[in-house]
């Protein structure tokens, strides 16, 4: 059983409306979480990163949110656009490095 | 600052045959790792090296994958004999030291006839 468990595995929204993505893990406790962005046919590239003890970080229209208790992340994307169109990948750290399977999401317009 | 790079972008090949792909890091990165994506899937890691020692080779399929960092710079992998289920995009991504954030290079498209 992975255990990082991304969801939706898809999602499909239309530009301008916000969403939030689902990360479910079982690595307690952890060094820290990212969230990275996955283009089509590009390597991943970081969006946040938390340790154990954050609770929230943001960067841009991007605000990830960690609940340790329930061992659970979520990314939102406000706002969204075109270009939000990706596969987001969470990745949880203690002595090695834990891939969730994506959440692959499409903005229409 | 120049990101990852790799080559090829693409390759197709026949199934038994060999094929190698190229990493070149981030300067300055002591942690190299080469990543396998099959569609749909997250990055599956199949080696780490920190310099030229390999950290974690656990997930190597070795009887037919071999990867070598032998400077401590850049990298090769290697598959010989390819099979079918081996079609997967083969990321490089490296860091500054070991569980720091990973920088990934646009990644090598096989697909093996």
């Amino acid at each position: 059983k992975n255990q990082v468990e991304q969801s939706p595995q898809s999602l499909i929204i239309l530009e301008g409306k916000n969403c939030t993505l689902q990360c479910n893990y079982t690595v307690s406790p952890f060094s820290n979480l990212r969230w990275y962005k996955q283009d089509t046919g590009r390597g991943p590239v970081s969006l946040t990163i938390m340790t154990f003890s954050e609770n929230t970080k943001s960067n841009g229209r991007y605000t990830a949110t960690l609940d340790a208790d329930t061992k659970q992340s979520s990314l939102h994307i406000t706002a969204s656009q075109l270009s939000d169109s990706a596969s987001y990948i969470c990745v949880v750290s203690l002595n090695d490095m834990r891939f969730g399977a994506g959440t692959r999401l499409t903005v229409k317009p | 600052e120049a990101g990852v790079a790799q080559s090829p972008r693409y390759k197709i090949i026949e199934k038994r045959q060999s094929v190698a792909f190229w990493c070149n890091p981030i300067s300055g990165h002591a942690t190299l790792y080469w990543y396998q994506q099959i569609l749909g899937q997250g990055p599956k890691l199949l080696i780490q090296f920190q310099n030229n020692g390999v950290v974690d080779d656990s997930q190597l399929p070795k009887d037919r994958f071999s990867a070598e960092r032998l400077k401590g710079v850049d990298s090769t992998l290697k598959i010989q004999p390819a099979k079918l289920e081996d079609s997967a995009v083969y990321l490089c991504a490296s860091s500054y030291q070991r569980l720091e954030t990973q920088y990934f290079g646009p990644g090598t498209r096989l697909l093996v006839l």
